[in-house]
């Protein structure tokens, strides 16, 4: 069965340096991979999508890379910000176009 | 435009009661999608309904548990006989079109079942 798994730490990092998620995968060959940021009691919110013939999609201070042969995404945020601590979720298409398999989370505290 | 509304944002069962789990989608959005999350845990899919059908319920437990999206009214997660073993967070997530390869979902804010 497929698998997914993101840092299993938590990252701290200092305000204004860039932080690096990774969400590793097994087992399947995803078509499209979002990352999504959780905060506590609250649902995921949708931040990027890149498609497997997509290598890098940009948004704002987000970067996120795609590599299909490494089976591996990373996420960037770039100049980060104490508001940008959150649980930073990535998710993979089960090549049903229904659903989602979801990664457990990285929880990443930007330090002021 | 408020969102995804999820209702309520606790509940506390008993062992053995019912628990229902209302969701309405985004104004515009007609897809709807039930997601499970444990305690230390990824979003495990449970169901994909549109509008009087249910698309995919692939993640669904075969017993006690069914979904519901009406003509009218908001989709209903429905648990019968809860268990310890259900406590959990339970999200509902909207989108435009069919899969959410395209847009991303639209998540409301859950609610937190625990089952006592």
């Amino acid at each position: 069965s497929q698998k997914i798994e993101q840092n299993s730490e938590a990252l701290n990092i200092q305000e204004g340096k860039t932080a690096t998620l990774t969400c590793n995968y097994t087992n399947y060959s995803p078509a499209y991979l979002q990352w999504y940021r959780q905060d506590p009691g609250r649902g995921p919110v949708f931040l990027l999508l890149i498609r497997e013939n997509e290598k890098e999609k940009r948004k704002e201070r987000l970067k996120v890379t795609f590599d299909t042969t490494l089976k591996q995404s990373l996420f960037h945020i770039t100049a980060s910000q104490p508001a940008d601590s959150a649980t930073y979720l990535c998710a993979l298409d089960a090549n049903t176009g229904n659903q989602f398999y979801f990664g457990t989370g990285t929880s990443l505290t930007v330090i002021p | 435009n408020a969102g995804v509304m999820q209702n309520p944002r606790h509940l506390v069962r008993r062992r053995g009661q019912e628990a229902r789990l209302r969701c309405s989608p985004m104004k515009g959005h007609s897809h709807v999608y039930w997601y499970r999350q444990l305690p230390e845990e990824g979003l495990k899919f449970m169901v994909y309904l549109q509008k009087e059908n249910i698309i995919d319920e692939s993640g669904m437990p075969k017993e006690r548990f069914s979904a519901e999206f009406p003509k009218e009214g908001p989709s209903i997660l429905r648990i019968q006989q809860v268990v310890r073993g259900d406590s959990a967070a339970y999200f509902c997530a909207s989108s435009p079109g069919q899969g959410a390869w395209n847009y991303g979902y639209t998540f409301g804010s859950g609610t937190r079942l625990t089952v006592v």
